[in-house]
């Protein structure tokens, strides 16, 4: 069955780096686009960022832009969030989800891991 | 960025009800329009895509409806397992926005 396992986060001070990892198993990794999505404490769902099926294609919350990468290795059937310049806003569990299909657009959330707690504080 | 407006905020039902959630677009999104369920501390679970695509093993409870700007999501007979929390989301355009959720609980 499709299983999704993040990791990597924590409690990071503002302006630090963190790499979020997700873990995919249970499917064809490469023929499928994935997500981030995001969840403030006692708040809503946030999209983050999609990255295609081939890593070809990504697209980034404007919250975002310039700050997090979002990148894919198939060798490792792992997803990767690299966080850069961390702000207090930041602070969120943070959710990988597989999309239905390859290439990102039009995309439902269809499988989600059970997400990574991260924390930007001083 | 389109918003996405659920009303209630929050819904209080017994069991055995039924229940209607709204979520309204700020622009046309034909049926690009997707509903989760989550509870407490866990991720959230698609339960149907398109408007009205019900996901497999979802209960026939639910149903939805809508096109354009408006959306219902109905529950018809409440059971214990139903009470959580229930966002819809737009996939017509980037970025993919959510609603801001509609809790739903037990009377």
């Amino acid at each position: 069955q499709v299983q999704l396992v993040e990791s990597g986060g924590g409690v990071v001070q503002p302006g630090r780096s963190l790499r979020l990892s997700c873990a995919a198993s249970g499917f064809i990794f490469s023929n499928y686009a994935m997500h981030w999505v995001r969840q403030a404490p006692g708040k809503g769902l946030e999209w983050v960022a999609v990255i295609s099926y081939d890593g070809r294609y990504k697209n980034y919350a404007d919250s975002v832009k310039g700050r997090l990468t979002i990148s894919r290795d198939e060798s490792k059937n792992t997803l990767y969030l690299e966080m850069d310049s961390l702000r207090s806003e930041d602070t969120a569990v943070y959710y990988c989800a597989r999309d239905p299909r390859g290439s990102g657009w039009f995309s439902v959330f269809e499988y989600w891991g059970q997400g990574t707690p991260v924390t930007v504080s001083s | 960025d389109i918003q996405m407006t659920q009303s209630p905020s929050t819904l209080s039902a017994f069991v055995g009800d039924r229940v209607t959630i709204t979520c309204r677009a700020s622009q046309s999104i034909s049926t690009w329009l997707a509903w989760y369920q989550q509870k407490p501390g866990k991720a959230p679970k698609l339960l149907m895509q398109k408007a009205s695509s019900l996901e497999s093993g979802v209960p026939s409870r639910f149903s939805g409806s809508g096109s354009g700007t408006e959306f219902t999501l109905t529950i018809s007979r409440l059971h214990p397992d139903d009470f959580a929390t229930y966002y819809c989301q737009q996939y017509n355009s980037f970025p993919y926005t959510f609603g801001q959720g509609t809790k739903l609980d037990i009377k």
